[in-house]
């Protein structure tokens, strides 16, 4: 079984730019969340989804940060625009409707200049 | 809402010795309680999970963890490390009794096994 697929894996840019994340989850998760993890730091709840609906983002910043998951599938996280501090690895994580464990990817490491 | 601390922010401990990483949690309800190891460049494994029954719950690696309510603690132990073992560990918690919640992270802890 295929695992939390994201991409790009490394991402550098220029402040004032914006930026996507994507993500494909499990097959079958109906459950998708984006967090984000700052250097030194535990992983932090940006959004999280259940199916195509939005049911918890109150973590994230709406007024550069906007994510979708149109078909209930794959998602992804846009930042626009980007500031020095969004610099941070950006996760993606799915778990099954009835389940309590989440499945994270490999994340996508943000570096703003 | 929940909270997590992990006091510990490196633990250095020779190969074969005994660890114990430290995790403790605030919440004025019911947790469902987690450890997740991520090695470098990888995303978060979950490593074992405390949800109902035994108090002291185990993984395939030889890691156990118990589940502490009085002292609002959880944590980990092996009783003999390996080098392949250095990585990061977070406790996390989530809401119990509520499907798919949000997990709550501590701010990890970095275990380095010296030859």
């Amino acid at each position: 079984e295929a695992g939390v697929v994201q991409s790009p894996r490394y991402k550098i840019i220029e402040k004032k730019q914006p930026v996507a994340f994507w993500c494909n989850p499990i097959s079958g998760h109906n459950t998708l969340y984006w967090y984000r993890q700052n250097l030194g730091q535990g992983p932090e709840l940006l959004i999280r989804y259940e199916n195509e609906e939005a049911v918890d983002d109150s973590q994230l910043p709406k007024d550069r940060f906007s994510a979708e998951r149109l078909k209930g599938v794959d998602s992804t996280l846009k930042i626009q625009p980007a500031e020095l501090g969004d610099s941070a690895v950006y996760l993606c994580a799915s778990s099954p409707t009835s389940g309590n464990e989440q499945f994270f990817g490999p994340g996508t490491r943000l570096t703003v200049l | 809402a929940q909270s997590v601390t992990q006091l510990d922010s490196q633990v250095p401990v020779f190969e074969e010795a005994p660890v114990e990483l430290r995790c403790n949690y605030s919440s004025s309800v019911s947790v469902y309680l987690f450890w997740y190891v991520q090695y470098p460049n990888q995303g978060l494994q979950l490593l074992l999970k405390y949800l109902s029954g035994s108090t002291l719950v185990e993984s395939i690696n030889g890691f156990e963890a118990e589940f502490n309510k009085s002292q609002t603690s959880f944590h980990l132990r092996k009783p003999s490390v390996h080098i392949s073992d250095t990585a990061e560990y977070f406790c996390a918690v989530s809401q119990a009794n509520f499907g798919n919640e949000k997990l709550t992270f501590g701010t990890g802890t970095r275990l380095t096994i010296i030859p």
